[in-house]
């Protein structure tokens, strides 16, 4: 069983919807990262948190330690939204990273 | 701009040769990582390095190696001894360990022919 899961993994919405994507995780962490992959394959942190809830223009994640669980919103989708969403969490010896294998994410206009 | 170059973007090479991929920060981080990306699998950690001239062997590290010369540079050679070396590269680096960003660099796809 993979230790970090991620669903759905294919998802394709119209502009405008809301969307989310689910991150849940096996193992005891300090911290879990959201990464954007575009096409060209260049990897971009979107956020790192260890509790709550953090929020940078129309995206928003939010994580439960207790359950284990993160999620990832994008409100008002747009197709300049469209790439891999990965999901990434600390529980490495020396705070190695454990990724999850992604949700490729389209947006038809 | 801060960031991490990886060259080149595509690489190719004929089955049986060593090749060298390259990443370089000029972030000041001190931990550096490279990871394999291969279609449908997360990714995989090859190696890892938390300071100037110490690396460790992450999960998947048979058939590569490493350095760490300099803090700004962690080169990755992709040996004949690589079953599968097909794939596409990712280096990344890190201020510190636990709870510091990541940063990654473009990637570089590797064929091997």
């Amino acid at each position: 069983k993979n230790e970090v899961e991620q669903s759905p993994q294919n998802l394709t919405a119209q502009e405008g919807e809301f969307i989310t994507i689910n991150c849940s995780y096996s193992v005891g962490i300090s911290a879990l990262h959201w990464l954007q992959q575009h096409p060209g394959g260049g990897i971009v942190s979107l956020f790192m948190l260890s509790s709550g809830k953090k929020k940078h223009g129309r995206l928003i994640a939010t994580i439960n330690i207790q359950e284990k669980h993160s999620s990832l919103h994008i409100t008002a989708s747009h197709p300049r939204d469209s790439a891999v969403y990965i999901c990434a969490v600390e529980g490495g010896s020396q705070g190695n990273l454990i990724f999850g294998k992604g949700t490729k994410l389209s947006v038809k206009p | 701009d801060g960031g991490i170059t990886q060259s080149p973007k595509y690489l190719f090479r004929k089955e049986g040769q060593n090749v060298t991929l390259s990443c370089e920060q000029n972030l000041n981080h001190d931990a550096m990582y490279w990871y394999r990306q291969d279609p449908g699998q997360g990714l995989r950690l090859i190696y890892y390095s938390q300071i100037v001239n110490d690396f460790q062997k992450g999960d998947i590290a048979e058939g590569y190696s490493v350095s760490r010369e300099k803090k700004e540079s962690f080169p990755l050679t992709v040996t004949s001894a690589q079953k599968n070396p097909t794939a596409f590269y990712l280096c990344a680096s890190r201020r510190g360990g636990w709870g510091t960003e990541a940063f990654f660099g473009q990637g570089t796809r590797l064929t091997v022919v």
